[in-house]
């Protein structure tokens, strides 16, 4: 148990729904990051937040937004959705000092049919 | 930009036998961390081993270790004693060491079998 908790775990919607998948980071973790892996990709990165605050910008959508709320927990949100969008979503959380690794969710499983 | 090469998709080991996994990356800073992590059917995230690019000596963590070599940007893990359970997706990924905030970036990853 990485302490990282995604949630749903997983999701089926339609083309052109919008949805939110949650994110609550490992204790004492200020930053949360998201990370999309598509079937037999690799990950990419979204973006990341530190304390509420956006840090980092990677591939993402202008269809998707993020953010972080005061007890750390972060939300993804995903618009318009299209057939491609279908993927595994990561949250990761990690901290500025210790041994540098990010902390993994189990992932939330997105189908848009 | 800082970038993770791992050029091979797939390998397969026998059970008991060595095998070991390459990855290069390229950056330009001096400071940074090297993870190899573990993605098993299941699509959980796991971390395998990390290194310290100030670190000299390679790490080790078990049956797997690391061959760190820095003037050539290479990272390599090797798996001893291969199980069955070893089978699954290895992913390469490099961490900046500037205010320890920044992001993993990942190589596309190689898929590991395990012959019994």
């Amino acid at each position: 148990d990485s302490g990282v908790t995604q949630t749903p775990k997983h999701l089926i919607t339609a083309t052109g729904q919008r949805v939110t998948l949650r994110c609550s980071p490992r204790s004492g973790d200020l930053s949360v990051y998201w990370y999309q892996q598509s079937l037999d990709q690799g990950l990419q990165f979204l973006i990341q937040y530190y304390n509420g605050e956006e840090r980092a910008k990677g591939n993402i959508l202008e269809r998707f937004s993020a953010q972080q709320f005061p007890d750390l927990h972060s939300e993804l949100n995903l618009s318009s959705l299209e057939l491609g969008d279908s993927a595994l979503y990561f949250c990761a959380s990690g901290r500025t000092s210790g041994t540098g690794e990010l902390f993994f969710g189990e992932g939330s499983r997105l189908t848009v049919l | 930009a800082q970038t993770v090469t791992q050029s091979q998709p797939e390998m397969s080991v026998q059970e008991a036998e060595t095998v070991t996994l390459s990855c290069t990356y390229d950056t330009s800073e001096s400071d940074y961390y090297l993870f190899w992590y573990k993605q098993p059917p299941s699509r959980q995230m796991i971390l395998v081993i990390r290194q310290e690019a100030y670190k000299q000596q390679n790490a080790t963590e078990n049956r797997f270790s690391v061959n760190f070599q820095k003037a050539a940007k290479s990272f390599s893990l090797k798996i001893s004693d291969s199980q069955l359970g070893d089978a699954a997706m290895y992913f390469c990924a490099y961490r900046s060491y500037t205010g320890a905030n920044s992001k993993l970036t990942f190589g596309k990853g190689i898929t590991l079998s395990v012959r019994p």
